[in-house]
């Protein structure tokens, strides 16, 4: 599959699970970030990794974990979530940092 | 600080009737600006950026650094243009997104 891929598409959890969003680029890039897109704010950037290397950390709380094993994927670990965290989480490639966005489908997350 | 404001948060606009969709942006320096744009059940994806200097689907953008704006605009309006558009702006290693206007294209 080409361009970037997340997975699952959908997600239900409760406020005591843990689960990971997954992010997969085939583009070659070297930047990667993850973005929160619901309707109180449209597109929030969360998290920036570059060359693996964590660049950009936009205030998010702890219950959100970042994990750039390498320049192809990305992870972001939940815990605790409350529901207020229910949203649509955008994985994003570039080239470069910063350069033109390329964007999975996004992981609708639900939390009970 | 850097700034990204798009003041319309929806547009209405009749069918072959003219769009500007607009991006007004803070930046000290010289900016990249960029139009994103996410139709009903697709995923968000690049419309324009302004160094390309090109038309994509019969839309334009102009960077004007004297007003500070990146105003998106299309002369004949088409049902299926109706989508979220985001203005966005890069530098100092940074991207900021505006908080999208929906454009709704009346027949």
């Amino acid at each position: 599959e080409t361009g970037v891929t997340q997975t699952p598409r959908h997600l239900v959890m409760g406020m005591t699970n843990k689960k990971s969003l997954k992010c997969e680029q085939h583009l070659g890039h070297n930047a990667m970030y993850w973005y929160k897109q619901s309707a109180k704010k449209p597109l929030e950037l969360m998290f920036v990794y570059s060359l693996e290397e964590r660049v950009e950390n936009n205030s998010v709380p702890s219950r959100f974990s970042p994990e750039c094993p390498n320049s192809s994927h990305l992870f972001l670990h939940l815990h605790t979530l409350q529901p207020e965290d229910s949203a649509l989480y955008l994985c994003a490639s570039s080239q470069y940092r910063p350069d033109t966005q390329y964007f999975g489908p996004g992981t609708r997350l639900t939390v009970l | 600080a850097q700034r990204v404001t798009q003041p319309e948060k929806l547009l209405s606009v009749f069918k072959g009737a003219p769009v500007e969709l607009k991006c007004n942006y803070s930046y000290s320096g010289s900016p990249e600006l960029f139009w994103y744009v996410q139709y009903s059940r697709q995923r968000l994806q690049l419309l324009l950026r302004h160094i390309s200097r090109e038309s994509i689907k019969g839309f334009t953008a102009d960077l004007n650094k004297g007003e500070t704006s990146f105003h998106l605009k299309k002369p004949f309006a088409q049902e299926e243009d109706s989508a979220m558009y985001y203005c966005a702006l890069s530098g100092d290693d940074k991207i900021i997104f505006g908080k999208g206007t929906r454009l709704h294209i009346l027949p």
